[in-house]
């Protein structure tokens, strides 16, 4: 069963830029969530959709967005990039059908850089 | 609302010597509790995770952590670490009714030969 996939790898931007990242869950899995993984600050929630909607949001400005299609795939978008946006961005995928079902599944990350 | 803290961000200890790494929560909620683990240039991986029943759990690779509800804790240890075992640590905690997990901020482990 192949894992979760993220897209691109690495990827280096400058400010004011833009930047859409990709991930593909495991098969089966409907709800998908991204987070912001930066030196000192462990993981920051980004959000997390299920069935292409919007299901919790974290602490983050509307420079951030995701959506989710309809084969679960999700993007998500940084609009107007600043310095402090550089990170490791990493996707998750859960089954979620149930207590006890939600558990994690990373891929390995897209990390970008902004000039 | 969830929180989660690792008082150490950083520990560094020999070959084949016991470690704890420590991790407290908060929460107003029932919650299940998770360490995962990020070996370097990698995604992160799940190490162990507490439901329900049993408060010890296990992982295949020699871990164990507990699950302390009076203290809300879920410390991590090994008993005896080896090289392999150098990489970052995270203790994690979601609602056991929804899917929003909430992280630490990591317990960088060095094992020195």
């Amino acid at each position: 069963k192949a894992g979760v996939t993220q897209t691109p790898r690495y990827l280096i931007k400058t400010r004011g830029q833009q930047v859409t990242l990709s991930c593909s869950p495991i098969s089966g899995h409907r709800s998908v969530s991204w987070y912001q993984q930066t030196p000192g600050q462990g993981l920051q929630f980004l959000f997390e959709y299920f069935s292409e909607t919007q299901r919790n949001k974290g602490n983050f400005p509307g420079r951030f967005s995701g959506r989710q299609f309809s084969n679960s795939r999700s993007e998500m978008n940084v609009s107007t990039l600043e310095l402090g946006d550089s990170a490791l961005y990493l996707c998750a995928s859960s089954l979620d059908r149930g207590p006890g079902t939600g558990e994690l599944f990373f891929g390995e990350g897209s990390r970008l850089t902004v000039l | 609302a969830q929180s989660v803290t690792q008082l150490d961000s950083q520990v560094p200890v020999f070959e084949e010597a016991p470690v704890e790494l420590r991790c407290n929560y908060s929460s107003s909620v029932s919650v299940y509790l998770f360490w995962y683990v990020q070996y370097p240039n990698q995604g992160l991986q799940l190490l162990l995770k507490y439901l329900s029943g049993s408060t010890l759990v296990e992982s295949i690779n020699g871990f164990e952590a507990e699950f302390n509800k009076s203290q809300t804790s879920f410390h991590l240890r090994k008993p005896s670490v080896h090289i392999s075992d150098t990489a970052e640590y995270f203790c994690a905690v979601a609602p056991n009714t929804g899917n929003q997990f909430y992280f630490g901020t990591g317990t960088s482990l060095t094992v020195i030969p």
